[in-house]
C-alpha cells in the first residue's frame, strides 16, 4: 500500500530565510508525487507535481521539489520565504491520479 | 473560468441524520473525487466518479455513497451520521482519470 510520511508537524522560519519541507513516500512503482498548500479554512492548491523526467521540479510561488528515488523522498524547497507562505503543506503520492494518498501535513509559521 | 465549487460551505447535523454535499467540477473536467479531511489530518480518499460510475473507492463504509450526473457534477451522501464524520469534505476534479486533481474549498460538516 502506498503511504506518505511528513516527519515535521510544525516548522517555524524567519521571513527571508530558506525553507525545506520533508516528504518520504512508500510506493511499489514509479510514483506520481505532488505538493499542495492549504490556507486556513481553504481547499488545497497545487504547488507542483512530478510524473517523470527531470527530478528537479519547479512550481508556483517560487517553490521547487527534488525527487530522489534512492531516498524515497520528494522534499519541497524555497530559497526565501514570505509571510504569505504561512500555511499547511501536504505531500501526496498517486498512481496516475486515480487516488491520492496524503501525508499528515506540515504547518509552516513565518516570523518577522 | 470558475474553479471547483462546493455547496454548502458549512453544515451542522445531528447524529443519525443524513447529509448531501454537492460539487461542480472545473469547466471541461469529467472526473470527480471526494476526500475527507479530519481536523489536523491530511485528506483521505473516499471515492472517485468517472462517466457517472464509481471507479475507485477508499476505505469508507457503505454509509458513504455518491453520484455523478451527466453534466459531471457530483453528490456525496452520508447516512446515519456519526460524531466521527465531522470533517472538511473536499471535492477534486480532473480532466480524466490520469490528470492533475484540482480541489474545491470544501464543505465543513459538524455532527452534534
Amino acid at each position: 500500500a502506498q503511504s506518505v510520511t511528513q516527519p515535521d508537524i510544525h516548522i517555524t522560519v524567519s521571513e527571508g530565510a530558506s525553507l525545506e519541507l520533508r516528504c518520504n513516500y512508500s510506493y511499489g512503482a514509479t510514483p506520481y508525487l505532488f505538493w499542495y498548500v492549504q490556507s486556513p479554512g481553504q481547499g488545497l492548491q497545487l504547488l507542483l507535481k512530478y510524473f517523470s523526467g527531470d527530478t528537479l521540479v519547479q512550481g508556483i510561488k517560487g517553490f521547487e521539489a527534488e525527487f530522489k528515488r534512492s531516498q524515497s523522498s520528494f522534499n519541497l524547497r524555497k530559497p526565501s520565504v514570505h509571510w504569505s507562505d504561512a500555511a499547511e503543506y501536504f505531500c501526496a503520492v498517486g498512481d496516475g491520479n486515480e487516488k491520492l494518498t496524503f501525508g499528515t501535513g506540515t504547518r509552516l509559521t513565518i516570523i518577522p | 473560468d470558475a474553479g471547483v465549487t462546493q455547496s454548502p460551505t458549512h453544515l451542522i447535523k445531528t447524529r443519525g441524520q443524513q447529509v448531501t454535499l454537492r460539487c461542480s467540477p472545473k469547466s471541461g473536467h469529467d472526473t470527480v473525487s471526494w476526500y475527507q479531511q479530519a481536523l489536523g489530518q491530511g485528506p483521505q480518499f473516499i471515492f472517485q466518479y468517472y462517466e457517472e460510475e464509481e471507479r475507485q473507492r477508499g476505505n469508507f463504509p457503505d454509509r458513504f455513497s455518491g453520484h455523478q450526473f451527466p453534466n459531471y457534477s457530483s453528490e456525496l451522501n452520508v447516512n446515519a451520521l456519526l460524531l466521527g464524520d465531522s470533517a472538511l469534505y473536499l471535492c477534486a476534479s480532473s480532466l480524466d482519470l490520469r490528470d492533475t486533481q484540482y480541489f474545491g474549498p470544501g464543505t465543513r460538516l459538524t455532527v452534534l
